[in-house]
């Protein structure tokens, strides 16, 4: 199946820090999708990207879709311990309704 | 509006047993998605449906795993005989038909002994 990477693999921070990580693959993505998933529960879509080169925020969350749509990154501005959870990118090609789910990054914010 | 429903949210069972998963998407998406979920393999789509009808069920595992989406309101996805190996976490998603957004159920943690 197709692969995305993400790193880091996962993160530990202190309260207040920036957090950037992205997604790659080796194939072009028409959508890049960006989900987080507490302990306990099932992801929930935080971005949606549809245009290479789109940047869109949500919050203290930013996330780009590369120019080369091979690859997205995720950052959250002034971490709280709330932000505490693994973080999935997703990418679809084509038309269908099919995602590849990258492998996740766990992040840690310290208080 | 409610969210995806998954049901069991939890399932111990015995190796050999038959597991059946339940799901009710939300209501007016056309796509549904079963997905499992390991430390080891990540997330993992293994079937996915548009309309009631099975597109790609190239992830499903072997035929001791089945799915089925009766009407556009209920799936269900089968193991038998069910293996340790099966152990994971099992979410459905729904989106509406060419629509980029999946919304996840809250998944059913599964324990094959």
């Amino acid at each position: 199946g197709q692969q995305l990477n993400q790193s880091p693999q996962s993160m530990f921070i202190q309260e207040g820090e920036d957090v950037s990580m992205n997604c790659t693959s080796s194939s072009i993505f028409n959508t890049w999708l960006w989900y987080k998933q507490d302990p306990g529960e099932g992801p929930v879509l935080l971005i949606a990207l549809y245009k290479a080169g789109e940047l869109t925020s949500n919050g203290r969350l930013t996330a780009q879709f590369g120019i080369t749509r091979k690859d997205s990154f995720l950052n959250i501005s002034a971490s709280i311990p709330s932000d505490v959870g693994i973080y999935f990118c997703a990418g679809q090609r084509g038309t269908g309704n099919q995602f590849y789910f990258g492998t996740g990054t766990s992040l840690t914010v310290i208080p | 509006d409610a969210g995806v429903i998954q049901s069991p949210r939890h399932e111990v069972t015995e190796m050999g047993q038959e597991v059946t998963l339940r799901c009710k998407p939300i209501s007016g998406h056309n796509s549904l998605f079963w997905y499992r979920q390991t430390m080891m393999r990540g997330l993992e789509l293994l079937i996915y449906f548009n309309n009631n009808v099975p597109i790609d069920d190239s992830g499903m595992p072997e035929d001791r795993f089945s799915a089925k989406m009766p009407n556009a309101s209920f799936s269900t996805l089968k193991i038998q005989p069910s293996e340790p190996r099966d152990s994971a976490v099992y979410f459905c998603a729904s989106s509406r038909t060419g629509g980029a957004t999946q919304y996840f159920g809250p998944g059913t943690r599964l324990l094959v002994l």
